[in-house]
């Protein structure tokens, strides 16, 4: 079975803290992604990395950034926490081989900023 | 402007009866679609997917449609059990550098199957 977890469940940080949020995949997954889930808005893609240093931009990466050093590891920052980024962040992997869609997703990190 | 639409936030259903979660998509580029799971406080679990050049994929109690003409997909479930009750997030992709970096969710539906 595919493991994706994620480092914490619950986190309350202040306004213009930095925070870390951890996500770890044990499938050897190439790709690796991270959404924030708001009510009526669905998931949106925040930033994805398709291989070990390499990141890209997803549609809403303002205020966000990226770090995997390691492949089964992939870190989204909040350099400086504000209110509007109290969400529930969600990390995904996929295999990345050719035909693949299906994303295997973490149990979610509910984020309240103060 | 949302890509993919799910126009029914929530949705209650008898238990045993026909679940139907329909899903509405306004981008022709979209080649594959995809239905996840969503427990409270659990990460989404993919269910089932089609891919367009099908109208129809089934497993088991679940089956997914699509009308490319309408830009509409629709998932059915058959029967309905209080296992079910969750929200439903409807998934598009289309060719973007790779295959799945454009992946666009729905807001979701909340299905509650009553006993």
């Amino acid at each position: 079975d595919v493991k994706v977890t994620q480092s914490s469940r619950y986190l309350v940080k202040r306004t213009g803290e930095k925070v870390f949020l951890e996500c770890v995949q044990d499938m050897d997954h190439e790709n690796m992604f991270w959404y924030r889930q708001d009510p009526g808005l669905g998931l949106r893609l925040i930033y994805f990395s398709y291989d070990v240093k390499m990141k890209e931009k997803g549609d809403i990466p303002e205020g966000y950034s990226v770090s995997r050093e390691k492949k089964e590891r992939f870190s989204l920052i909040l350099e400086s926490a504000s209110t509007n980024q109290t969400s529930m962040y969600l990390c995904a992997s996929i295999s990345g081989g050719a035909g693949t869609y299906e994303q295997y997703f973490g149990p979610g990190t509910r984020l309240t900023v103060t | 402007d949302q890509q993919v639409k799910q126009n029914s936030p929530s949705l209650s259903v008898q238990e045993g009866r026909i679940s139907i979660l329909n899903c509405d998509y306004t981008n022709s580029m979209f080649d594959y679609f995809l239905w996840y799971k969503k427990y409270p406080a659990e990460g989404p679990t993919f269910l089932i997917s089609i891919s367009s050049i099908k109208d129809k994929n089934e497993d088991g109690r679940f089956t997914v449609f699509l009308n490319k003409s309408a830009k509409h997909l629709s998932l059915h479930i058959v029967p309905s059990q209080p296992g079910d009750s969750a929200v439903y997030f409807c998934a598009a992709s289309g060719r973007g550098k790779t295959s799945y970096d454009k992946v666009i969710f729905g807001p979701g539906t909340s299905l509650s199957v009553i006993p």
